[in-house]
This record gives C-alpha cells, sequence and structure tokens, in this order.
C-alpha cells in the first residue's frame, strides 16, 4: 500500500467551477498535512496547512481533515485557468523532531477557459 | 517571509565534473534542509535530510559520497554532486523549515536547479 495516495488525474474543471482534489495516508500517526500547488517546470508552492479535523479556509481554497478515514481533500472555489497545475499532498508521517514530508504523486488539474 | 533561493537555476556540465548547488533561507533560520530529486512526470523523490552543523542523512538508494551535503549555517545548504554522469541529469530542489513556530512545521521549498549533463 502507497503511503500517500493520490488520483493522478488529469482532472479536468470548467472555469469558476469548483475542483475537488483527494488524497488518502496510510500512517495513522501522521500529524501535518500539506497541499502544494506545482506548475510545469516550477518547484512546488505551499498552499495550505491543515492540523486538526474539519475544514480550513484560506480564499478560494478549503482543506478538510479526517484522521478517522486518513483523508485529506483540497476544495478550489471558482477554478481559474491560472489553478492548472498539479496539487501535491504530503504527510508529515510521525511529527516530533522528525519532519520529513512524504508526498503523493500529485493530480494534474486541468482549469478550462 | 519563508523565502528560500538556490543558485545557479540552470547548469549545463560535462560528464565527470562535479556541481554545486547552493540553498539559502533569506528571512528566517532554517534548522533543516532537505534536498529532492524530480525526474520528468514524476513525483519528488527525497534525498538527504540535513541539520546544521551535523552529517546529512540520506535516503535509502541514494550515494552519500556521489552527493555531498552541508550545512555550515543556519541559512545555507550546498549539495555538490560529484562526477556527475547523464542519468544525474534532473530538477534538484531544496526545502528549509525554520526553528520558530511559525516555520517550524512547513517546509517551504526553493526555486529549483535544472542540471543537464552532456
Amino acid at each position: 500500500q502507497k503511503e500517500v495516495e493520490q488520483n493522478s488525474g488529469p482532472l479536468s474543471v470548467p472555469e469558476g467551477a469548483i475542483a475537488s482534489l483527494n488524497c488518502t495516508y496510510s500512517d495513522r500517526v501522521s500529524q501535518s498535512f500539506f497541499w502544494y500547488r506545482q506548475y510545469s517546470g516550477k518547484s512546488p508552492e505551499l498552499i495550505m496547512s491543515i492540523y486538526s479535523n474539519g475544514d480550513k479556509e484560506d480564499g478560494r481554497f478549503t482543506a478538510q481533515l479526517n484522521k478517522a478515514s486518513q483523508y485529506v481533500s483540497l476544495l478550489i472555489r471558482d477554478s481559474q485557468p491560472s489553478d492548472s497545475a498539479t496539487y501535491l499532498c504530503a504527510v508529515n508521517r510521525s511529527g516530533g523532531s522528525n519532519y520529513k514530508l512524504t508526498f503523493g504523486k500529485g493530480t494534474l488539474l486541468t482549469v478550462n477557459p | 517571509g519563508a523565502v528560500v533561493s538556490q543558485h545557479p537555476s540552470r547548469v549545463i556540465c560535462k560528464s565527470g565534473t562535479s556541481v554545486k548547488i547552493e540553498c539559502r533561507s533569506l528571512d528566517f533560520q532554517a534548522t533543516t534542509m532537505f534536498w529532492y530529486r524530480q525526474f520528468p512526470k514524476q513525483s519528488l523523490m527525497l534525498m538527504a535530510t540535513s541539520n546544521e552543523g551535523s552529517k546529512a542523512t540520506y535516503e535509502q538508494g541514494v550515494e552519500k559520497d556521489k552527493f555531498l551535503i552541508n550545512h555550515a549555517s543556519l541559512t545555507l545548504s550546498t549539495l555538490t554532486v560529484t562526477s556527475a554522469h547523464p542519468e544525474d541529469s534532473s530538477f534538484y530542489i531544496c526545502s528549509a523549515r525554520g526553528h520558530v513556530p511559525a516555520y517550524q512545521e512547513t517546509q517551504y521549498f526553493g526555486p529549483g536547479t535544472r542540471l543537464l549533463v552532456l
């Protein structure tokens, strides 16, 4: 079983729609969860971090965490063509003094004008 | 805040030469820096973790004698690819996390260095 799993996509949504990106993880003791956006040829850029169950909103982005289901998602409202990128889910497996992140393979999102 | 720079952004070298890549945290002190490699259309692969003043910890399968990492200060880590070969051509990305609470949990990425070995 892969440690962090994402649907590779591509996920295609029309401009203005809600894009929903999903991620599951296998390590139950994971404590910190991150969504990064990576444009083609560029390095990852932090979008959201979430540590507690529930929703966390930041502008058009909402991260949702359900530790019981080992599931974290990212919703992008009013999707724009500029949101087209690969979205990487990352999990800090052990917390404490070990801050290594385990990344999923990413979901490619395409927002069509 | 939380800006990480890398230099150079792109390098082309001949097979057999060594290449040094610098990673700097510009506005915070980085307790830990991480080095990743990414091949086209693949995900990030962690190569090593470096803590200031101590030896780097390499991931399984990464040759420590080939990829030399030095983390001499809280704002600078370097990766040296020794005797580079064409198969080392890749996108090398560093990230840094800070030792103050605001930056402690999160890794902030540099812009990456694209290495092409001829």
